[in-house]
C-alpha cells in the first residue's frame, strides 16, 4: 500500500548547526507533500509544503528539496535554534483518495 | 488557536465503555479526518470525510465509527470493540478542491483506559 518513509527518527544538533530529515514515498502519483512541526503536547502545525511541479521552496531558514523521479524529498532547517526543537512528520498526498500518508516523525533536538 | 476545537482535552474510560469524541471547526472545510497518535508511530488516519453525510474508512478504522450530519462536526466514537485505545487523538479539517490544501489540525484529546 501507499507508504512514507521518514529518516532519520532522532536528530540532535548544535545550536547554529544545519539539520536535514529525509522521506520517501511510494505512491508516484502524490502531488503534494507538507511538512508538518509538533511541539510536545501541542497539535501539529505545517511550516512549509511543496507541490510536484516545483523542486525547491524556501521560507526563510527552512527549505524543502523533492525529487520527483526518486521519490524522496526533504526538510532542511538552517542556523538552528532551541526553539526549533520538536517533532517534525512529512506527508505525501494519495493519488488514489484525498487524504495524506504521514512519515513515522522525526525528533529533532537543538542543544544550546 | 481558533477555527477547529476538540473537547475533552483529556478523557478516562473504563473497558468495555464507549466514548464519542468531540471536533467541531467554524473554517467551512468541507473534509475533515481524525487521526491517531501513538508513541514513534506518527499519524495514523481513521476516518476521513470529504462532504456531509459521506465518509470513509483510513487504515486503522476498526473498533472506532463516525458521523458526518453538519459541515461543522465530525464525532468521533470509541467503541469497546477497540482493544488498545489509549492514544492520542487529533481532528483535522481541510478546503476541498482541485488541489491539497493544508490541513489543520485541532489540539487534540487525550484518551486513557483504565
Amino acid at each position: 500500500g501507499e507508504n512514507v518513509e521518514q529518516h532519520p527518527s532522532t536528530l540532535s544538533v548544535q545550536e547554529g548547526d544545519s539539520a536535514v530529515i529525509k522521506c520517501t514515498y511510494s505512491d508516484s502519483a502524490s502531488n503534494y507533500f507538507p511538512w508538518y512541526k509538533q511541539e510536545l503536547g501541542k497539535r501539529p502545525q505545517l511550516i512549509i509544503d511543496i507541490r510536484s511541479n516545483v523542486g525547491e521552496k524556501k521560507d526563510q531558514r527552512i527549505a524543502v528539496t523533492l525529487n520527483k523521479t526518486a521519490k524522496h524529498f526533504s526538510l532542511h532547517i538552517t542556523e538552528t535554534q532551541p526553539e526549533d526543537s520538536a517533532v517534525y512528520f512529512c506527508a505525501a498526498s494519495s493519488g488514489a483518495t484525498n487524504k495524506l500518508i504521514f512519515g513515522t516523525g522525526t525528533l529533532l533536538a537543538v542543544q544550546p | 488557536d481558533g477555527g477547529i476545537t476538540q473537547s475533552p482535552k483529556y478523557l478516562f474510560r473504563k473497558e468495555g465503555q464507549n466514548v464519542t469524541l468531540s471536533c467541531e471547526q467554524n473554517l467551512n472545510h468541507d473534509a475533515m479526518y481524525w487521526y491517531r497518535q501513538d508513541p514513534g508511530q506518527g499519524l495514523r488516519l481513521i476516518y476521513y470525510s470529504q462532504i456531509v453525510n459521506d465518509f470513509q474508512k483510513g487504515d486503522i478504522a476498526e473498533g472506532y465509527s463516525v458521523s458526518r450530519e453538519k459541515k461543522e462536526s465530525f464525532p468521533l466514537t470509541v467503541t469497546s470493540a477497540q482493544k488498545n485505545p489509549t492514544a492520542f487523538y487529533l481532528c483535522a479539517s481541510t478546503s476541498s478542491g482541485r488541489y491539497y490544501n493544508e490541513q489543520f489540525f485541532g489540539p487534540g484529546t487525550r484518551l486513557t483506559v483504565l
